[in-house]
């Protein structure tokens, strides 16, 4: 079975840092294109950045460049974000996604990120 | 990266069909033909109903389909279903590299 299942969420503070994590099983990994997309309580979905397949090419949403860096490990099928100077705007569920054909065709869970004081 | 223009809502009755608009520019969704759609229940996370504009994932009822004109796509349900209602995004490539959501729009089966 595909499945991407996220961890590393938490409460944070304004300033504060983050990992998150996806793992990744039931398909070549390293085939793939990967992005992370998140989703602020009771709003829209907003992509947040994608990656390549060897780790080459990455793209982010203006608001996050410069102070998120997602990252990839092919030999343990995991994707990460890592997430600085956060803000209390960066508060969502954050989602892990496999990126096929200009579009997101499986998704995991979600981890809860939440920046508060 | 200014977010696609969608309803708030739609309803319709079972086996009605409704349509959900996405309008954006002649810089995302006028300018590729690289619109998809997710399907979001409470709760849950979104799933993919529709990609490149009009092509369906395997699994997906063609129930569902999915078009374009200028810069606005569109999603349309035929025979509605009570197991439809949900939130439904668009999403469209931006160029350089960016990809832009729409708001969302709540499908209500009445």
């Amino acid at each position: 079975e595909v499945q991407l299942v996220e961890s590393g969420g938490g409460l944070v503070q304004p300033g504060g840092s983050l990992r998150l994590s996806c793992a990744a099983s039931g398909f070549t990994f390293s085939s793939y294109w990967m992005a992370w997309v998140r989703q602020a309580p009771g709003k829209g979905l907003e992509w947040v950045a994608n990656i390549k397949q060897d780790g080459g090419e990455k793209y982010y949403v203006d608001s996050v460049k410069g102070r998120f860096t997602i990252s990839r490990d092919n030999a343990k099928n995991s994707l990460y974000l890592q997430m600085n100077t956060l803000r209390a705007e960066d508060t969502a569920l954050y989602y892990c996604a496999r990126w096929v054909a200009q579009s997101l065709t499986v998704w995991g869970q979600g981890t809860l990120v939440t920046v508060s004081s | 990266q200014s977010a696609l223009t969608q309803p708030r809502s739609v309803s319709g009755s079972p086996g009605q069909s409704v349509t959900i608009s996405c309008t954006g520019t002649s810089s995302d969704v006028g300018g590729y033909n690289y619109v998809s759609w997710y399907q979001q229940h409470p709760g849950k996370a979104p799933k993919l109903m529709i990609y490149d504009v009009t092509k369906r994932p395997s699994g997906v009822p063609d129930r569902f389909s999915g078009s374009k004109s200028g810069n606005t796509a569109s999603l349309t349900i035929s025979g509605l279903q009570a197991e439809d209602e949900a939130d439904y995004y668009c999403c469209s490539y931006a160029g350089s590299y960016t990809w832009v959501f729409g708001g969302g729009t709540k499908l209500t089966v009445l």
